[in-house]
């Protein structure tokens, strides 16, 4: 299956700074990245739906200024954590589809953020 | 309304037997799409295996199975010869078709966890 590398793997930071977390597509081009966040023994809840070249769609209740999404080419969409609380503690994880059609979603290995 | 369903917040197996975890889904969509993944304690999430809403046939990956039941709609995961690397989280996945009014965005269920004892 495609690969998508989602960096870093684990971040410690501190309450009140941001933090960017990276999510590319190795070998293909992903027109759309979706965000989620998943709190423990929980489900995904997606945060957020980018395309390429456009603003991310938001789902209700996520904090478009405090989640910054950018999805700036076809291979890397980023999302920043901005101001970060202990509430922010989270295991956030991205996925990639090429093609809006009848593909799977190709996943990341996962963002562990602890605020402290 | 939840559109994934899946019931069993946890399974025990014994190595070598088959399991089957439990996935309703609710949409009034004619084209879909379903998922089973696979998140291991590392956190990644694993794509197991597809079944679309017009396929024929169950959809089958090694010892994977999906027990598509349309008009039940249900879609259970059917694990053959259990082995202790399949204990983790499943989660079965839908998405509708954009074609249909859906939005391709995969809506995910709240998880199974499965242990498999030695």
């Amino acid at each position: 299956g495609a690969v998508v590398s989602q960096h870093p793997s684990r971040v410690i930071c501190k309450s009140g700074t941001s933090v960017k977390i990276e999510c590319r597509s190795l070998d293909f081009q992903a027109t759309t990245m979706f965000w989620y966040r998943q709190f423990p023994k929980q489900s995904l809840m997606l945060m957020a739906t980018s395309n390429e070249g456009s603003k991310a769609t938001y789902e209700q209740g996520v904090e478009k200024d405090k989640f910054l999404i950018n999805h700036a080419s076809l291979t890397l969409s980023t999302l920043t954590v901005t101001s970060a609380h202990p509430e922010d503690s989270s295991f956030y994880i991205c996925s990639a589809r090429f093609d809006p059609g009848n593909t799977e979603a190709f996943f990341g290995q996962g963002t562990r953020l602890t605020v402290v | 309304a939840q559109k994934i369903t899946q019931t069993q917040p946890g399974m025990f197996v014994q190595e070598k037997e088959a399991v089957t975890l439990d996935c309703t889904y609710d949409t009034s969509d004619p084209s879909y799409g379903l998922f089973w993944y696979k998140q291991p304690s590392s956190g990644e999430m694993i794509f197991l295996i597809y079944q679309g809403s017009y396929d024929q046939q169950n959809a089958t990956e090694g010892r994977y199975s999906l027990n598509f039941q349309k008009a039940r709609k249900s879609a259970n995961l059917v694990i053959s010869a259990s082995q202790l690397g399949d204990s983790a989280m499943y989660f079965c996945a839908m998405r509708e078709d954009v074609a249909s009014g859906g939005s391709y965005i995969p809506t995910f269920g709240r998880g199974t966890s499965l242990i498999v004892h030695p």
